[in-house]
């Protein structure tokens, strides 16, 4: 199957400072990237769903301006989470669409 | 907001037995995907079901679909200490957004 790549795996931070995200599409070219958040023992839910060359689509409740997505190239997009706080941490992860979905190894983000 | 539920939400069972997972939705599809993930990674594909498909085998896998009942199953045959992960199912395709079910976590015990 289709190899995304997500990085970091794990990040800590600082109430306050924003974290930036890369998922990679390494052997396909992902015109629609999504991101998802997880919080533990539940299911995935979608933030946005990202399209290389234009602006992301937000689900409802997720405030853009506080995570601000790129999809500069077909095979990469980055999810910044800018000034967070500790509410903000979670596990997120990506995923690169290739007729099924192909998903990230996730990124554990932790604010102090 | 979840598609679906799925049932039970937590699992345990002796290595070698069958374990039985189910989903049920609440619209229409074209068609159903399952995905397990092990803890704290991501998810990893493991069968699709199109709409106009009842039943569908991969290795030890075995998946219903039952579009009348919205209702979807999940049978690992002789189950592995490798098998214990979170399975859910999920709606969607290719590059439509995929909607979740809450998930199993099945843990099997050596």
């Amino acid at each position: 199957g289709a190899v995304v790549s997500q990085h970091p795996s794990w990040v800590i931070c600082k109430s306050g400072t924003s974290v930036k995200i890369e998922c990679r599409s390494l052997d396909f070219q992902a015109t629609t990237m999504f991101w998802y958040r997880q919080f533990p023992k539940q299911s995935l839910m979608l933030m946005a769903t990202s399209n290389e060359g234009s602006k992301a689509t937000y689900e409802q409740g997720v405030e853009k301006d506080k995570f601000l997505i790129n999809h500069a190239s077909l095979t990469l997009s980055t999810l910044t989470v800018t000034s967070a706080h500790p509410e903000d941490s979670s596990f997120y992860i990506c995923s690169g669409a290739k007729n099924i979905q192909y998903f990230g190894a996730g990124t554990r983000l932790s604010v102090l | 907001s979840q598609q679906g539920e799925e049932d039970p939400q937590a699992l345990s069972i002796q290595e070698g037995e069958n374990a039985t997972m189910n989903c049920s939705y609440k619209t229409s599809i074209n068609n159903l995907q399952w995905y397990r993930q092990n803890s704290g990674r991501g998810l990893v594909h493991l069968i699709l079901i199109r709409s106009n498909e009842r039943e569908k085998h991969s290795g030890r896998l075995r998946v219903t679909l039952d579009t009348s009942k919205k209702s979807s199953s999940l049978l690992i045959t002789a189950s592995r200490a490798a098998d214990t992960a979170s399975y859910f199912c999920a709606t969607g395709f290719g590059n439509e957004k995929l909607t979740f079910g809450t998930g199993t976590r099945l843990t099997i015990i050596p």
